[in-house]
């Protein structure tokens, strides 16, 4: 079984704070990638990572960095935690290419509050 | 940029009625196409995927997509729905040139029994 694990389910932080939400799996997949979920406006991509060391942004990476020094852990960070980033946080992954199984696996999820 | 437009937001049905659910997306190159769906409380799971071949592909459940190239759409169907199917349903694109991966904004599905 494919193992996307999210280091918390549930986190609260305080305006201001900086915040890392940790993403590990186990599979050996190049790709990992960060999404936020809001109700109404499904998964929007915030950052990427197709190999160690290398990140792309994706649509909405303002406010957010991003960390790959292992193939297996991609981190995102909130320099400076705003309410507006209370959200779902789901980090995913997935092989390059298109010629073989580029299916996402997903992580269960870490629900940011930040007041 | 790459877009994923999903025309319904919410669709609200009766058990065995017949579901469809639109998806286009504007990038011309080699994609690879998916439909997740997201049941309440629980993970996104994939229903099926399209990577070549036969256009219609089958999932799991009973759900079906075309891929249309000439119309960029890739939809979904199920020819009746149970009170089971109702959940959140996302549509994304792979691009394998640049290794993006974007999703639509989703629909939610409420099946009346």
């Amino acid at each position: 079984d494919v193992k996307v694990t999210q280091s918390s389910r549930y986190l609260v932080k305080r305006t201001g704070e900086k915040v890392f939400l940790e993403c590990v799996q186990d599979m050996d997949h190049e790709n990992m990638f960060w999404y936020r979920q809001d109700p109404g406006l499904g998964l929007r991509l915030i950052y990427f990572s197709y190999d160690v060391k290398m990140k792309e942004k994706g649509d909405i990476p303002e406010g957010y960095s991003v960390s790959r020094e292992k193939k297996e852990r991609f981190s995102l960070i909130l320099e400076s935690a705003s309410t507006n980033q209370t959200s779902m946080y789901l980090c995913a992954i997935s092989f390059p290419g298109t010629t073989v199984n580029t299916e996402a696996f997903f992580g269960q999820g870490t629900r940011l509050t930040v007041v | 940029a790459q877009s994923v437009s999903q025309h319904n937001h919410h669709v609200i049905l009766s058990e065995a009625a017949s579901l469809e659910l639109g998806c286009n997306y504007s990038y011309g190159g080699t994609v690879n196409l998916f439909w997740y769906v997201q049941y309440p409380g629980q993970h996104l799971q994939l229903l099926l995927k399209y990577f070549s071949g036969d256009p219609l592909v089958k999932g799991i459940k009973g759900f079906e997509a075309e891929f249309i190239k000439s119309k960029f759409s890739f939809n979904l169907r199920k020819p009746s729905v149970q009170w089971s199917d109702t959940a959140e349903y996302f549509c994304a694109v792979y691009k394998a040139a640049g290794n993006k991966l974007t999703f639509g904004g989703g629909t939610r599905v409420l099946v009346k029994p």
